[in-house]
This record gives C-alpha cells, sequence and structure tokens, in this order.
C-alpha cells in the first residue's frame, strides 16, 4: 500500500515572502499522479496542483509550483509571494493510474502567514 | 456550472442512531468517492462508486456503514446505530469516467454524534 508523509505539522512565513512545504511517498509503481490540496478554515478540499509520474517537468500554476524528485519519491510545495488567503492546511495526495481506490493522503501542513 | 454538492452540512445524532450523509456529484461525472477525516488528520479513503455499483469498499468499517449511488439521485452513504467515534467530517469527491484522478470535492458534512 502507498503511503505519502508530511513532515512538517506547521509552517509559518512572512507575507510576500516564499516557502515550501515537503512531501515524501512510498510506492512500488512507476506511474501515478501526486497532488496538493489545500484546505481553508471553511474546510473545502481545493486542488491546488497536479502533477503526472511520467512527467519529468515540474507543474506550476501562478504561484504555486512543485520540486518533483521521482527517484527520491519527493513531491515539494513551492508557495512564492505568500498571500494571507494562503493560510490553510495543505495536504499532499497520491493516486494510482488504474487503482480502484481514492486518494491517500498525508496528515497535512498546517500554513500560517504573518503579515 | 455548480460543484460538488452535499447535505447537510452539519447533523447531529444521538449514539445508536441512524445518520445519512448525501452527495450530488459534479455535472457529467459517473464516479463518487466518500472520505473521512477525523480531527487533526488527513483524508482516509472509505469507498468508490459508480452508478448503481461499488467499484471499491476497502477503506469502509466492515459493520454499520454502507454506501450507495443510485441510477437516479445522489450518492448516501449511510451511517447505523453511531457512535461518538463516527464523529467526524465527511467529504464526497466526484470525478469524470475519463479522468477518475482528477477528484472535485464537495464541502463536507461535519458530524457530531451526542
Amino acid at each position: 500500500a502507498q503511503t505519502v508523509t508530511q513532515s512538517q505539522p506547521e509552517m509559518s512565513v512572512q507575507e510576500a515572502e516564499t516557502v515550501t512545504l515537503s512531501c515524501t511517498y512510498d510506492t512500488s509503481e512507476s506511474d501515478y499522479y501526486l497532488f496538493w490540496y489545500k484546505q481553508p478554515p471553511s474546510r473545502q478540499m481545493i486542488l491546488v496542483i497536479r502533477q503526472e509520474a511520467y512527467k519529468q517537468q515540474n507543474a506550476t500554476e501562478n504561484r504555486f509550483s512543485v520540486n518533483f524528485q521521482k527517484a527520491a519519491k519527493s513531491f515539494s510545495l513551492k508557495i512564492s509571494d505568500s498571500q494571507l488567503g494562503d493560510a490553510a492546511m495543505y495536504f499532499c495526495a497520491y493516486r494510482s493510474p488504474e487503482g480502484a481506490d481514492g486518494l491517500t493522503f498525508g496528515k497535512g501542513t498546517h500554513l500560517i502567514i504573518q503579515p | 456550472n455548480a460543484g460538488v454538492m452535499q447535505n447537510p452540512r452539519h447533523l447531529v445524532r444521538r449514539r445508536g442512531q441512524e445518520a445519512r450523509l448525501r452527495c450530488s456529484p459534479m455535472k457529467g461525472h459517473s464516479h463518487v468517492y466518500w472520505y473521512r477525516q477525523l480531527p487533526e488528520e488527513g483524508l482516509k479513503f472509505m469507498v468508490y462508486l459508480q452508478k448503481e455499483n461499488i467499484i471499491d469498499e476497502s477503506g469502509m468499517p466492515k459493520e454499520r456503514f454502507s454506501a450507495e449511488f443510485p441510477k437516479e439521485g445522489p450518492s448516501i452513504l449511510r451511517i447505523q446505530q453511531v457512535v461518538r467515534g463516527d464523529s467526524a467530517a465527511y467529504f464526497c469527491a466526484s470525478s469524470r469516467r475519463t479522468a477518475v484522478y482528477e477528484q472535485y470535492f464537495g464541502p463536507g458534512t461535519r458530524l457530531t454524534v451526542t
């Protein structure tokens, strides 16, 4: 079974600065999908960014980018120019491409933005 | 284009009662997933359904929990004889048949068992 580990329970960053959230995972599969989800206080799960394992290029969505290191099984999220609205729980998630099950989530990182 | 809808948003049940949670997927989505989030935890997969068919229920507790996704109407997660340990946020997600990896989540139902 796949596992996802987020080793930072909480991170704090000054507004406008850059922060990186860590995620590692364990799998024996060669093809899979990785995701970062944001959960603000409203508890709505919002998809931030997606990475296909077969793509070497790191995914980017505006101020959000990932550093995908397949050999190291690492998938970190970088948030540039942090804004107050970025404050939330961030969850890393894994999914098999053919599997019949759902997403496997990490325990999350609580991101605090200091004004 | 409405997103995934869940109701109720908050549900309070006494121990021993039944809880019914509803999920309407996004338009054009035929796959539904249910997840449970305990306090201070990430989401845990429970069950994956297509219309009239359970694809994978490996994350469902063996007793008291059941799920369905009928031909017409929303998907239902049913918890019988609730206990305090069932208190959690329950999230539904949906996806298209051709992109099952891209799941869109509803706002969740917070179940409190008193």
